[in-house]
């Protein structure tokens, strides 16, 4: 497709419960980036992959949440345990190198 | 370690009166900076982009941003404030070794009428 492309768009689950966000980047961007959005809040970084290197997790929250790319494209966002604090939007962005990111729609977390 | 600070979380302006988003930036190598707005309910959509060739940004809906290496500063700039420029706007670093892109909290733009 022509843009990035996050699944699904709004999900609602039920505390406790395990979620997994998908993210599908525009084709050859390298950089792959997770962002969360909470309610009246900035955009807080989660997780950044670049190519084949190890990602920078260290804007995840917990050690209930996870992210892995596979085949440097596709990415999933795995949330375990949901908690009601994790509600949020959730935006996936990618980017060629030294250009701007190109962001998702968004997935928007209603835990309950 | 880049990090970026944007001065004010809200900034309320009549319509018609000059806009002045305040953004300061830390990098220990040559920046990429960027502005983002996010309207309600809408995704986040580039307005401008510093990649160190001029360091008067123009972007769109007549927005400008000014680099100054000296201040470590890259505020963002319109002329008349416009209804429709009611957003959130964010600020952006990457640090151009790693291309990790560092956003500020934002700044939620209010326009009086």
């Amino acid at each position: 497709g022509a843009g990035v492309s996050q699944s699904p768009s709004n999900k609602v689950t039920e505390k406790g419960k395990d979620v997994e966000l998908r993210c599908d980047p525009i084709s050859g961007h390298t950089a792959l980036y997770w962002y969360r959005q909470s309610l009246g809040q900035g955009l807080e970084f989660l997780i950044y992959f670049q190519g084949n290197s190890a990602p920078d997790k260290s804007g995840l929250p917990s050690d209930r949440f996870s992210a892995e790319r596979t085949g440097g494209s596709v990415s999933t966002l795995t949330i375990q345990r949901t908690q009601q604090e994790d509600s949020a939007v959730y935006l996936c962005a990618s980017s060629e190198r030294v250009e701007y990111a190109f962001f998702g729609q968004g997935t928007r977390l209603t835990v309950v | 370690a880049q990090s970026v600070t944007q001065l004010d979380s809200h900034v309320s302006v009549s319509e018609g009166t000059p806009v002045l988003l305040r953004c300061n930036y830390s990098s220990s190598y040559s920046p990429s900076l960027f502005w983002y707005v996010q309207h309600p309910n809408k995704g986040l959509q580039l307005l401008l982009k510093y990649t160190s060739a001029a360091t008067l940004v123009k972007g769109i809906n007549g927005f400008e941003a000014e680099f100054k290496k000296s201040e470590t500063s890259f505020h963002l700039t319109k002329p008349s404030a416009h209804m429709s420029d009611a957003a959130e706007y964010f600020c952006v670093v990457s640090d151009r070794r790693d291309d990790k892109i560092i956003f500020g909290k934002g700044t939620r733009l209010h326009i009086l009428p």
